[in-house]
C-alpha cells in the first residue's frame, strides 16, 4: 500500500523567510508525487508534480521540490515566503489504481506573519 | 477557475438519510473521481469513473455509489448516511490518456450529518 507522511500539522514563518515542508513517502512502486495547495472554502490546486524525469521540480508560485529516493522524501520548499502562501498543503502520491487517484497526507498548515 | 463546478456547496442531513452530490466537469474530462475530506485530513479516495463506469475504488462501503453521465455531470450517492459521512467531497476530473493527466478539482460540498 502506499502513504504519505507529512511532519508537522502546522508550520509557521515569517515573510520573506524560507517556507519548507516535509513529505516522505512509501511506494511499493515508482511514485508519482505531487504537491497540492487548498486556501479556505476553495478546492485543491496543483503546485507541482514529479513523474520521473528531473529530480527537482519547479512549481506555480516560486515552489520547488526535489525527490530523493534514498530518503524517500519529496520535501516543499520556497526561497521567500509571502502573506498570499498562507495556505494548506497536501503531499500527494498516485496509487497503483492509476495515476489520477491520489494517496494524499494529512496536510500541513502554512501560516505566515508579517 | 478550474472549470468543475460542485452542488450544493453545502447540505445539512439527519443520520440514516440519503443524500445527492452533484459534480460538473470540464467539457471533453473522460475521467472523474470523488474524494471525501474529513476535518483536519487528506482527501480520501472513494471511487472513480471513466467513461460511464466504475473504474477504481477505495475502501468505502457500496453504500457510496456514483453515476457518470455523457453530458460531463456526475452525481455521489450516499445512503444510509451516518454521523461520520460528516465531511467535505470533492469531485476531480481529468482526460485520460493512460499516464500524466492532469486533475482539476471542484471547491466541493460541505455535507454535515446531525
Amino acid at each position: 500500500a502506499q502513504s504519505v507522511t507529512q511532519l508537522g500539522s502546522h508550520v509557521s514563518v515569517s515573510e520573506g523567510a524560507l517556507v519548507l515542508l516535509r513529505c516522505n513517502y512509501s511506494s511499493s512502486v515508482p511514485p508519482y508525487l505531487f504537491w497540492y495547495v487548498q486556501y479556505p472554502n476553495q478546492g485543491l490546486q496543483l503546485l507541482l508534480k514529479y513523474t520521473s524525469a528531473a529530480t527537482l521540480v519547479k512549481g506555480i508560485n516560486g515552489f520547488e521540490a526535489e525527490f530523493k529516493k534514498s530518503e524517500t522524501s519529496f520535501h516543499l520548499t520556497k526561497p521567500s515566503a509571502h502573506m498570499s502562501d498562507a495556505a494548506e498543503y497536501f503531499c500527494a502520491v498516485s496509487s497503483l489504481l492509476g495515476y489520477s487517484t491520489l494517496t494524499f497526507g494529512k496536510g500541513t498548515m502554512l501560516l505566515v506573519s508579517p | 477557475e478550474t472549470g468543475v463546478t460542485q452542488s450544493p456547496t453545502h447540505l445539512i442531513k439527519t443520520r440514516g438519510q440519503q443524500v445527492t452530490l452533484r459534480c460538473s466537469s470540464q467539457s471533453g474530462h473522460n475521467t472523474v473521481s470523488w474524494y471525501q475530506q474529513a476535518l483536519g485530513q487528506g482527501p480520501q479516495f472513494i471511487f472513480q469513473y471513466y467513461r460511464e463506469e466504475e473504474n477504481g475504488r477505495g475502501n468505502f462501503p457500496p453504500r457510496f455509489s456514483g453515476l457518470q453521465f455523457p453530458n460531463y455531470s456526475s452525481e455521489l450517492n450516499v445512503n444510509a448516511l451516518e454521523l461520520d459521512d460528516s465531511a467535505l467531497y470533492l469531485c476531480a476530473s481529468s482526460f485520460s490518456t493512460g499516464g500524466n493527466e492532469k486533475l482539476f478539482f471542484g471547491s466541493g460540498t460541505q455535507l454535515s450529518v446531525l
